[in-house]
């Protein structure tokens, strides 16, 4: 049974960089059929893509996070991570990594839902 | 980018009873919407994708319908574990951004 299990610190001061992995266990992060993702979610509010990427190292990015956001996969450990430059307080969040299942629309290869989901780590930005 | 908008905000109902979710699209993503739960300290759980497959594991509880724009997340005889708040995701229209509804909360 995969599972993803998200670590880093849990305080982070603003204007630094947070740094969080995933590591990712009962499947291998280097299938074909898969890409990675990350998503947060602030204090009382909804989910928020943050980005994706293939064991390759291709990415896509939420644009509004993309000139600060740097995702990146390590597959001889079999995990990934996220880094996230001068943040602010408006970027605490509980910071959830998941698998990021592709399908297909009308014969094209899509990403599309998130399954299975880590427990989720929360982040404060705060001095 | 789409956005989804869920309502209502939070639904109040009773055990045993049949929930009705609602998630809009600004435009048309197909049938490409998912549907997750979301409990404090859980882990969060894929329950539909495709609009209307059960993920595996699901109960035939939750039923997911719509297309195009309009979609519904049904929940039928109530159990104390389904108290929880829900989100819809499109994966249509992407790039540039994938997206969540709101979310619904449906507490008792």
């Amino acid at each position: 049974q995969l599972q993803l299990q998200e670590s880093g610190p849990g305080l982070v001061r603003p204007s630094e960089t947070l740094s969080l992995t995933c590591t990712v266990s009962g499947g291998s992060i280097s299938s074909s059929s898969y890409y990675w993702g990350w998503i947060r979610q602030p204090p009382g509010k909804g989910l928020e893509w943050i980005g994706t990427l293939y064991y390759t190292g291709s990415a896509y990015f939420n644009p509004s996070l993309k000139s600060r956001v740097t995702i990146s996969v390590d597959t001889s450990t079999n995990h990934f991570s996220l880094k996230l430059s001068s943040v602010t307080a408006a970027d605490t969040a509980v910071y959830y990594c998941a698998r990021h299942v592709l399908t297909y629309n009308y014969g094209s290869e899509i990403k599309g839902w998130f399954d299975p989901w880590g427990q989720g780590t929360l982040v404060t930005v705060s001095s | 980018e789409v956005v989804m908008t869920q309502s209502p905000g939070t639904l109040s109902v009773s055990p045993g009873e049949t929930a009705t979710l609602s998630c809009r699209a600004s435009q048309s993503v197909s049938s490409n919407l998912a549907w997750y739960q979301l409990k404090p300290g859980q882990t969060p759980r894929l329950l539909i994708y495709g609009t209307s497959t059960r993920a595996t594991g699901v109960p035939a509880s939750f039923s997911g319908s719509g297309s195009g724009t309009e979609f519904t997340l049904t929940i039928s005889s109530l159990q104390s574990e389904d108290f929880a708040v829900y989100y819809c995701q499109q994966y249509n229209n992407w790039p540039p951004a994938l997206t969540f509804g709101g979310g619904t909360k449906v507490e008792i």
